[in-house]
């Protein structure tokens, strides 16, 4: 059985500092990682995904991906009270139909 | 990305009733995914619709609870039926999408409160 695990949270930034969200997966075969913000109320949407180990940027955001840890991160510089909110890990492997998703990590960022 | 839309947006609905959701794509997909998620709650897959087929559920949802139809590639529905307060969720339609990134994108879901 697959699993996606996710600390619950709430983790809790001051404005402009680094938020870290961490994300373990179980299945090793796993080949797709996406990152999904959900703001209360809202449904999740996509901002980031990774597919081979290392470092990926997009702007204030930072997708770490370790295959051999079974380890997916993302970082968010200069963290803003907007960033609030919801993160959803979320995994794909071969023979799955659906992603995989995590908990989430509830997220807050004090002015 | 999949363009996807629901109606109705939010509910308010009495135990004991039903309710149907609509959800809307706008480019031909095989299978659409419904979840569910309960207040403070990650998402939870309810089933997966396929044309011309049978919807597969997912353990603890039954079809006479959550019928589903899903009649072309681009539509279907999902049904809470006989409906109690634990009911009270967000349902959510789900689609693969492609581009650059392939992955699930989501409508914007029904907020279904039962009283």
């Amino acid at each position: 059985q697959k699993e996606v695990e996710q600390n619950s949270g709430p983790l809790s930034v001051p404005e402009g500092a680094i938020a870290s969200l961490n994300c373990t997966y179980s299945d090793r075969v796993s080949q797709s990682f996406f990152w999904y913000r959900q703001y209360s109320g809202k449904s999740p949407e996509l901002i980031m995904s990774i597919y081979s180990n290392g470092d990926k940027e997009d702007g204030r955001f930072t997708a770490q991906l370790n295959k051999a840890s079974q380890y997916v991160s993302l970082l968010i510089r200069d963290s803003q009270p907007s960033d609030s909110a919801t993160y959803l890990c979320a995994v794909n492997a071969p023979g799955y139909s659906t992603l995989t998703f995590g908990k989430g990590t509830m997220l807050l960022v004090s002015p | 990305s999949a363009v996807i839309s629901q109606k109705p947006s939010r509910d308010i609905c009495q135990r004991g009733t039903s309710l149907t959701i609509q959800c809307q794509v706008d480019s031909q997909v095989t299978m659409m995914f419904w979840y569910r998620q309960q207040p403070g709650q990650s998402l939870t897959l309810i089933a997966t619709a396929n044309q011309g087929s049978e919807a597969t559920y997912e353990s603890g949802f039954v079809i006479d609870k959550f019928p589903i139809s899903r009649p072309n590639l681009t539509f279907s529905t999902l049904t809470v039926s006989n409906m109690s307060p634990e009911d009270s969720s967000i349902y959510l339609c789900s689609v693969w999408g492609r581009g650059n990134q392939e992955t699930q994108y989501f409508g914007p879901g029904t907020r279904l409160l039962v009283l």
